[in-house]
């Protein structure tokens, strides 16, 4: 298994831009999150989804969407790049038995790391 | 709003001591504890979960304990390696579908 990949490993934007982050996994996990992590801020989460079809907002959604079409795949876009959405990007996934009751372990992409200019 | 503190922010000691990280939760109603840990420029790999009714879990040298009702949680690390040097953050998961809170994390220097 290959796990959760992310594409691209790093990025550089003009303001204004718009670009898509890419999120995979082949763990047939039904549970996918994106998070950004800003030095010294810890990580905050941007979208969840619980399956295929079904996504919510995090806590830092706005300048973000996000898409479910297949278990496997989770992007998530940009529109109008913005010098605060310079961060590194983390995508996870993680299964859970009973929705809302709590998952296991949840298993996280290698980021990628985008800037703003 | 559940928050997650972790202190202190960094932590330098020296090769094999036993060292104790420190996790504190304001909400204690959480389903779970996650410890992760972070190489500079990596993404995060967990460490170990523990369930809400569970008291501590073990991973080799790894032993994270939890009190929910103090809102507490430690990760032991025994016989410290130059190779555990990293950044350790504490995750719990509150609420329904499973959002996960992180503290920022302790930056872990082992020194030979």
């Amino acid at each position: 298994n290959a796990g959760v990949t992310q594409t691209p490993k790093f990025r550089i934007l003009k303001i204004g831009q718009s670009m898509t982050l890419q999120c995979a996994q082949d763990m047939n996990h039904n549970y996918m999150y994106w998070y950004r992590q800003d030095p010294g801020m810890g990580l905050k989460l941007i979208y969840y989804s619980v399956g295929a079809g079904i996504t919510d907002k995090g806590e830092v959604p706005n300048g973000y969407n996000v898409s479910r079409s297949t278990t496997e795949d989770f992007p998530l876009r940009l529109e109008l790049a913005a010098p605060s959405q310079t961060s590194v990007y983390f995508c996870a996934s993680s299964y859970s038995r009973d929705r809302g009751l709590g998952t296991d372990t949840q298993y996280f992409g290698p980021g990628t790391r985008l800037t703003v200019l | 709003k559940q928050e997650v503190t972790q202190i202190p922010a960094a932590l330098s000691v020296p090769e094999g001591e036993n060292l104790v990280l420190n996790c504190s939760f304001t909400d204690s109603a959480i389903y779970n504890l996650q410890w992760f840990r972070q190489d500079p420029g990596k993404g995060l790999t967990s460490l170990l979960l523990i369930q809400s009714s569970q008291r501590e879990q073990t991973s080799g040298r790894l032993n994270a304990s939890l009190d929910k009702s103090s809102g507490r949680s430690t990760l032991y690390i025994a016989a410290s390696q130059p190779g555990d040097s990293a950044t350790y953050l504490c995750a719990v998961l509150t609420g329904a579908n499973s959002k996960l809170t992180f503290g920022k994390g302790i930056t872990l220097s082992v020194r030979p």
